[in-house]
Parts: structure tokens; sequence; C-alpha cells
């Protein structure tokens, strides 16, 4: 089994549409990260949690919503997709202290028509 | 300006030529990663190193910590070392910065 596991893979949804990107680790890491990733940008920080009960925002947080049910569950939300926020997003984890790396999940690519 | 820079963008090469992807940054950092993406959009952490350099397999990493600069050679390049490669910098206050992402595609 993954150790840091997104659902849903790939996901079509229409414009106005609430929708929740999960995810779920195995690593025992206390922090967690959601990104978008678009053609041609580098992966953008949208909200991260160092703890339950700790959310912050990243760069790019508006028209996104977190919660951080469990220190292995972290969840994403669009309250009302758009079509510009059609982008491959992921989830990642890290230990107390990024000097010891990221763990990504697979991804889950959303389509907003 | 981008605070991370990688070159080139793409890049194309023979199967068994030698490669090096370079990332220059411009912020203090704590430690420099390279990540691979392959096609599927999987991403997986090749390296992290504040200093020196990391061997593992045929994938080389190098960091210049005074000119702020690190390298990722991969010799013996094969098909399968196709993808895109990511270069992303950590700061003292634990955030990651990314770079765009070097395509390579080598030819059979």
């Amino acid at each position: 089994d993954a150790d840091v596991t997104q659902t849903p893979r790939n996901r079509i949804t229409k414009t106005g549409k609430r929708i929740m990107l999960e995810c779920s680790q195995t690593k025992g890491h206390d922090r967690m990260y959601w990104y978008r990733q678009d053609p041609g940008l580098g992966l953008r920080l949208i909200y991260y949690s160092f703890d339950v009960k700790d959310i912050n925002k990243g760069e790019i947080s508006d028209g996104y919503s977190v919660s951080r049910q469990a220190q292995a569950k972290f969840s994403l939300s669009l309250e009302s997709a758009i079509p510009n926020q059609t982008a491959l997003y992921f989830c990642a984890t890290s230990d107390a202290t990024v000097l010891r790396g990221y763990t990504f999940g697979s991804g889950t690519r959303l389509t907003v028509v | 300006k981008n605070e991370v820079e990688q070159s080139p963008q793409n890049l194309t090469a023979q199967e068994g030529e030698f490669i090096t992807i370079n990332c220059s940054y411009s912020v203090g950092i704590s430690a420099l990663h390279w990540l691979q993406q392959h096609p599927g959009g999987g991403i997986v952490s090749l390296f992290m190193l504040s200093s020196g350099k990391k061997k593992h397999g045929r994938l080389i990493a190098t960091i210049n910590i005074q000119e702020k600069h690190s390298s990722l050679h991969i010799t013996a390049s094969h098909p399968r070392d196709s993808a895109v490669y990511i270069c992303a910098v950590s700061g003292g206050d634990d955030k990651i910065i990314f770079g765009k992402g070097t395509r390579l595609h080598i030819l059979p």
C-alpha cells in the first residue's frame, strides 16, 4: 500500500460544484501539505498543516479550504469549483522537519468544466 | 525573478549519454531536494542534500552552497529515465520552493 494515498485519482466536475479531495498517510508524519501543479509552473502550496488543529494558508489558498481530521488525514475542498482550478493536485507529508524529505501522493487530476 | 531556476527546461538525449540538469537558487537554504515526476504524474524524492555530493545508482547530485548552485547528473542514461526532474529548496522556516522542472526525454 502507498504511504500517501490520494482519492480520487481523477475527477471531472462542473463549475459551481463542491468537491473534496482526500489524502491519508501511513508515514506517521506530523506535517501535511496540499499543492497544485499547472503546466509550465512549479508546484504551488495551497494549504499546510503541522499538526492536527493547525491549519495554515499557502500562496494560493483563495477558493480552497482544508480539514485536518486526524494526524493521518488531510482533505482539500473546493467550495464552488471554477475552470481555472483545473490542475493536478498533490498531497505531501513530511516529518517534524522537511530536512528528512517529503513523501508525495500519486496526485489527483481535477478537471472543472 | 524566480527564486529557484532550472536549466534546461527541456532536454532530449540519446540513450547512454551523460545528462546534467542545473539548479540555481537565490535564497538562503537549509537543504536542496531533487524530485522525479514520471509521465503518470507521481512524484518521487531522489535526493536531499545540504552540502557536497550524493550518489544513488546512476544518479549523482552535487551542491555548491557558496555559488547557490546544484547539479543532477545521470550516467549511462536510459529511456526509463525520461521524466520531469524538479529542484526544490527548503529554508529556515521549513517551507519548500519548487523550480518549474526540467523535462528529460531519452531516446532509445
